[in-house]
């Protein structure tokens, strides 16, 4: 079965552009999620999407946004970028059916560089 | 939301050696999991592990979750295990909570 994958590998950017960062969940997984990964934050949670709704948000500004299409497969958003944005973003796959109880397999990344 | 703390922050072994990472959870966990990140970022799947024990190889991991505690356990540190290990534990919410992680590297 093929893993997470996740587009682009990498990215540059400058500040003030908007990006748009793909992610193809495990075959037959419903749940995407988003992670942010910064040297001085860690990993944080973006949000979360199943059956094309977002269920569950972390605390990110609202230029952070996202969505899912009809064959689970989810796109994240950042408009307005801004060096802080600079990060290794890494979504997550899991079944997400039987609410807390799935184990989530992670993608390989798109790294961020805003200038 | 729950806080994870990882001890110890960096561990540096001989090859060869055996070594104990530790996390603790703030709050009861329905789910805990162990993540080894390699060079490239990526997160590889280690130990899904809420409660009781599980063994994979030279690895294994217990997590106690009525003290709110994960153990995990190195055996025979090669080179190939140096890196960055990450515990991550949920609660209700299909979000994992990170702790800060610990560098391992293992040297010949």
């Amino acid at each position: 079965k093929a893993g997470v994958t996740q587009t682009p590998r990498y990215l540059i950017k400058t500040r003030g552009q908007q990006v748009t960062l793909s992610c193809s969940p495990i075959s037959g997984h419903r749940s995407v999620s988003w992670y942010q990964q910064t040297p001085g934050q860690g990993l944080q949670f973006l949000f979360e999407y199943f059956s094309e709704t977002q269920r569950n948000k972390g605390n990110f500004p609202g230029r952070f946004s996202g969505r899912q299409f009809s064959n689970s497969r989810s796109e994240m958003n950042v408009s307005t970028l801004e060096l802080g944005d600079s990060a290794l973003y890494l979504c997550a796959s899991s079944p997400g059916t039987s609410g807390a109880y799935n184990e989530q397999f992670f993608g390989p990344g798109t790294r961020l560089t805003v200038l | 939301g729950i806080q994870v703390e990882q001890s110890p922050p960096d561990l540096i072994l001989q090859e060869g050696a055996n070594s104990t990472l530790r996390c603790n959870f703030s709050d009861s966990v329905n789910n805990l999991q162990w993540f080894h990140q390699n060079p490239w970022g990526q997160l590889i799947n280690l130990f899904y592990i809420p409660s009781g024990t599980k063994q994979n190889g030279r690895l294994s991991a217990t997590t106690v979750a009525t003290e709110r505690y994960s153990l995990l356990y190195i055996s025979s540190s090669q080179t190939t295990d140096s890196g960055v290990y990450f515990c991550a534990a949920k609660t209700g919410a299909n979000n994992l909570f990170f702790g800060t992680g610990t560098r391992l590297t293992v040297i010949p």
